[in-house]
């Protein structure tokens, strides 16, 4: 399945932090997700083969890599109190829209 | 734009059918989905339908979509505690899925 580490994260105001994602193996696409309290998961970007193949309506601040080995990060600087929120990362084998996405547990990040 | 809507909550006795439904605005939509969000969980995928479909059946799980409304339905036959959660409509874009607010799912014995 898809992991996600670490699941709980407390970060203060304009630090920047990383998120790790381990996809399911052989699934070459990971996207990342950001889910505020009480809304629907909002996309960031998506990777593709170690490339960003699409990219929601996110700062600069927000940025991710995809490595050969089924993972991906996702990183933000000068984190703001609005960045509070469960991450999801979620990987398929040929895209978001050809197939199922499978998520993870999520990390929940808290800035103070 | 891209948008999805559903209704914000719904109760349901146990033992009833739950049925929730869902608006999407994006026709050329490949894919349309249904997923659970237990408390302090990730996303767990319930269901699929493509958009040449009409109706998907899955054990208790039964997916309607009427293309030409674009509204989609999951109906929860038998419902248990154990389905209380948050279901979110879902709706493939060219390189996301875009994702309703949920429905909170509430059980009453």
């Amino acid at each position: 399945g898809v992991t996600q580490s670490p699941t709980h994260l407390i970060k203060t105001r304009g630090q920047q932090v990383t998120l790790r994602c381990s996809s399911q193996s052989g699934h070459n696409t990971v996207s990342w997700y950001q889910q505020a309290l009480g809304q629907g998961p909002q996309f960031i970007f998506q990777y593709y083969r170690e490339e960003e193949n699409g990219r929601g309506n996110f700062p600069p601040r927000f940025s991710g890599l995809q490595f050969p080995n089924d993972s991906s990060e996702l990183n933000v600087n000068a984190l703001e109190l609005d960045d509070s929120a469960l991450y999801l990362c979620a990987s398929s084998p040929e895209g978001v829209g050809a197939t199922e996405a499978f998520f993870g547990q999520g990390t929940r990040l808290t800035v103070v | 734009g891209e948008d999805v809507e559903q209704s914000l909550f719904l109760s349901v006795r146990e033992g009833d059918s739950s049925v929730i439904n869902c608006t999407y605005t994006d026709s050329s939509s490949t894919y349309l989905y249904w997923y659970k969000q237990e408390p302090g969980a990730g996303l767990q995928l319930l269901t699929y339908i493509f958009s040449n479909m009409d109706m998907k059946q899955d054990q208790r799980l039964t997916v309607l979509l009427n293309k030409k409304d674009k509204h989609l339905s999951l109906r929860i036959a038998d419902t248990q505690t154990g389905d209380s959660a948050i279901y979110f409509c879902a709706e493939s874009g060219d390189d996301k899925i875009i994702f309703g607010k949920g429905t909170r799912l509430h059980i009453l014995p």
